[in-house]
C-alpha cells in the first residue's frame, strides 16, 4: 500500500489552536480524508479535500492541500477537550481502498 | 440517517467457540467493509463487499467467515479463533466500491479472545 506519513503525538490547550500534518505518496488519489477516533469509538469522517482543491473550510476546521510536496495538514480553531482523540490522515489507493497514517494523537489541556 | 450499526458491542470467547459479529446501514450503500484494528495501530482492511457479492479477500485466515445476507447487512462469523485475533472490529459503508465516496464506519465491536 501507499506509505502516508504522520506525525503521533500533539498536546495542545484549551482554546488554542491544533494543527496536524501529513505527508501522502499517491499523487492520483482522488480524495483525501481526515477521520477522528474517540477513545473506545469506531473511526468518525471529520472531513474530506478532493484533490483538485486547495484549502477546505468547516466551521473550525481547515484542511490545506498542497499537491507539489504531496502535504496534507489540518487545523482545529479553538480546541475544545471534546477533540481529544487519534486523528487519522486517509488517502485512496484505487477502487475505493483506503490507505491510513499511522494517526496523531492530540490531547487537550484543559 | 448515516449510521453504521455494530452488534455486539463488546464479545469475549473462547477458542473453541463460534460466534458472528452482525453489521448494519441503511443509507443505501452497496459496498461493505470489514476491518481489523489493533491498538494504537490503524485500521487494516480485512474483506470488502460490493452489491452483497465479495470483491476482496486480503489473505484473511478461514476461521473468519464473512456473509452479506442482503445489501443492508454484513455478518462476520468467527470460529476457533486465536488469542492474536484479540481486537477491535470495524464495519463500514460506502455508496460503491469504485466511485471513492467516503467510507462510513460503526463503533466497532471489541473481541477478547480467551
Amino acid at each position: 500500500g501507499e506509505d502516508v506519513e504522520q506525525s503521533l503525538f500533539l498536546s495542545v490547550r484549551e482554546g488554542d489552536s491544533s494543527v496536524i500534518n501529513c505527508t501522502y505518496t499517491d499523487s492520483s488519489s482522488t480524495y483525501l480524508y481526515w477521520y477522528k477516533q474517540e477513545p473506545g469509538a469506531g473511526l468518525q469522517l471529520l472531513t474530506y479535500i478532493f484533490s483538485n482543491m486547495d484549502m477546505k473550510q468547516d466551521q473550525r476546521l481547515t484542511v490545506l492541500l498542497n499537491k507539489k510536496d504531496k502535504h496534507l495538514s489540518l487545523r482545529i480553531a479553538d480546541t475544545q477537550t471534546g477533540d481529544s482523540a487519534i486523528y487519522f490522515c486517509v488517502e485512496t489507493e484505487g477502487n475505493n481502498r483506503l490507505a491510513f497514517g499511522k494517526g496523531n494523537q492530540v490531547v487537550v489541556i484543559p | 440517517d448515516t449510521e453504521v450499526t455494530q452488534t455486539p458491542k463488546h464479545l469475549v470467547m473462547g477458542m473453541t467457540n463460534k460466534k458472528s459479529l452482525k453489521c448494519e446501514q441503511h443509507m443505501g450503500h452497496r459496498a461493505m467493509y470489514w476491518y481489523k484494528q489493533k491498538a494504537k495501530k490503524p485500521p487494516e482492511l480485512m474483506f470488502v463487499y460490493s452489491y452483497e457479492k465479495l470483491s476482496i479477500n486480503e489473505s484473511v485466515p478461514s476461521r473468519f467467515s464473512p456473509e452479506c445476507p442482503n445489501s443492508s447487512l454484513l455478518n462476520l462469523h468467527l470460529h476457533a479463533l486465536q488469542p492474536e485475533d484479540s481486537a477491535l472490529y470495524l464495519c463500514a459503508s460506502s455508496l460503491d466500491w469504485v466511485s471513492n465516496q467516503p467510507q462510513h464506519f460503526g463503533d466497532g465491536t471489541r473481541l477478547s479472545i480467551l
